[in-house]
């Protein structure tokens, strides 16, 4: 799987949009982009995915470059509550269990202030 | 929402002893999986089950560790002959098609092993 760079922190103001970097540049093309969040100790939560176009769910939204080499993840009204690490994965998309292996990096530390 | 249920939420057990953490996963969900995190750490995997045998496991799932799907329910971790750097906090996790993308992860069991 491919490696990604993530900053190690980030402060964003409530309300605000929270721009969330992420660098894959050996990303395979079969390859997806994952971003998970762990808040304080809990679980890590699954945010949204994409393999090469733009996708937006209820919780943000995912830009990915043209060439794919980086990704964005947008939270387009930061609350308190997101304060959280972020976690950019990359890897193939394989149905079943043989491709559970989710990677876990340091991700960033983003810190939503009032 | 449907939530994966972990219990206990706190073990303290002593070294050496047998240990068993259990979870309940969201009930039409195929794949599961079990991650821990040291703290202050990455969170790290190890091992993915399907279709009632492993699929993969990570270095750190020796042959102390075994998974159990007992019944249609529940899905367990053991661990014999417990260490004190199995001290971790453990996640139990599913998904409906294990493809990387919506994993649904319980919030965990804090293990302490003395």
């Amino acid at each position: 799987d491919a490696k990604t760079t993530q900053p190690p922190s980030m402060d964003c103001a409530e309300g605000r949009a929270a721009n969330l970097p992420c660098n894959h540049s050996t990303i395979s093309g079969n390859e997806y982009v994952y971003w998970y969040r762990q808040i304080h100790s809990q679980g890590p939560q699954y945010i949204i995915h994409g393999l090469k176009n733009n996708e937006t769910n209820e919780m943000a939204s995912l830009i990915i470059t043209e060439d794919r080499k980086s990704s964005t993840l947008i939270l387009p009204h930061a609350t308190l509550r997101d304060t959280a690490v972020y976690y950019c994965i990359v890897r193939v998309a394989g149905v079943g269990g043989s491709q559970g292996n989710l990677i876990f990096g340091k991700g960033t530390k983003l810190s939503v202030k009032p | 929402e449907p939530e994966v249920t972990q219990t206990p939420s706190h073990q303290v057990t002593q070294m050496g002893q047998e240990v068993i953490l259990r979870c309940v996963p969201i009930s039409n969900h195929l794949y599961f999986y079990w991650y821990r995190q040291i703290l202050g750490q990455k969170v790290e995997f190890l091992v993915s089950f399907y279709n009632n045998e492993i699929s993969e496991k990570s270095e750190i799932f020796d042959d102390r560790f075994s998974v159990e799907r007992p019944d249609g329910s529940n899905f367990t971790l053991k661990i014999r002959s417990t260490k004190l750097e199995d001290s971790a906090m453990y996640f139990c996790a599913s998904s409906e098609t294990g493809g990387g993308y919506g994993y649904t992860f319980g919030s965990g069991t804090r293990l302490t092993v003395v």
